[in-house]
């Protein structure tokens, strides 16, 4: 069965440090979604993209994290610089054609800022 | 603006007893309404959805969630609960004509004593 990837699974960085996530979707999903989960919390939308083009990002802040999704498959989520607060599970999903569809979600990456 | 309550962040549950997780949600016209499961350290899998139709949709591992539009409720029930259903369950709300955008309940951490 496909699955979303996403590496790395674990990440501990020193706060003002730069990092990246990856994601790549199951095949031929259009939306790419990436969420951030703080401990105890439910998931919170970070930014979607729908191919390469991104339809959300009210939620990122945008100072510190920036998203592409260059050639409309695989995805990077970066964060510069890393603050405490944003030590949590970082998600990407992935859901098939344009508009509210299941989404699929890959393992996921716990970050810790120091 | 929409939003998700899951009114028991924690319950505790005997291997072989039913389970019952309640959802409520506050939105103007009638959602598109999942379930999802997180095992610890895990991504999100779905449990169902409710998309429109039968108000009683039945979903994977056993589950089955009814949809009460009088009381803006999706709540999550299993006749008989596994060790294995330990973990932790979100419900999630969507616009039927959106991107895709997902809101998310804080969650219920579910413990199975044996």
């Amino acid at each position: 069965e496909a699955e979303v990837a996403q590496s790395p699974r674990y990440k501990i960085t020193e706060k003002s440090q730069a990092v990246a996530f990856w994601c790549d979707p199951i095949s031929g999903h259009a939306t790419l979604y990436w969420y951030r989960q703080i401990l105890g919390q439910g998931p919170e939308l970070l930014v979607q993209f729908q191919d390469e083009s991104v339809v959300d990002d009210s939620q990122l802040p945008k100072d510190r994290f920036s998203a592409e999704r260059l050639k409309g498959v695989d995805s990077t989520l970066k964060i510069q610089p890393a603050e405490l607060g944003d030590s949590a599970m970082y998600l990407c999903a992935s859901s098939q054609g344009q508009g509210l569809r299941e989404q699929y979600f890959g393992p996921g990456t716990r970050l810790t800022v120091t | 603006a929409q939003s998700v309550t899951q009114p028991d962040i924690h319950i505790t549950v005997s291997e072989g007893a039913s389970l019952e997780l309640r959802c409520n949600y506050s939105y103007g016209a009638t959602p598109y309404l999942f379930w999802y499961v997180q095992s610890p350290g895990q991504g999100l899998q779905l449990l169902l959805k409710y998309f429109s139709g039968d108000t009683l949709v039945q979903g994977i591992k056993g589950f089955e969630a009814e949809f009460k539009r009088s009381q803006s409720s999706f709540n999550l029930r299993k006749p008989s609960v596994h060790w294995s259903d330990a973990a932790e369950y979100f419900c999630a709300v969507g616009e039927p004509d959106s991107w895709g955008k997902l809101q998310f309940g804080a969650g219920t951490q579910v413990v199975v004593t044996p």
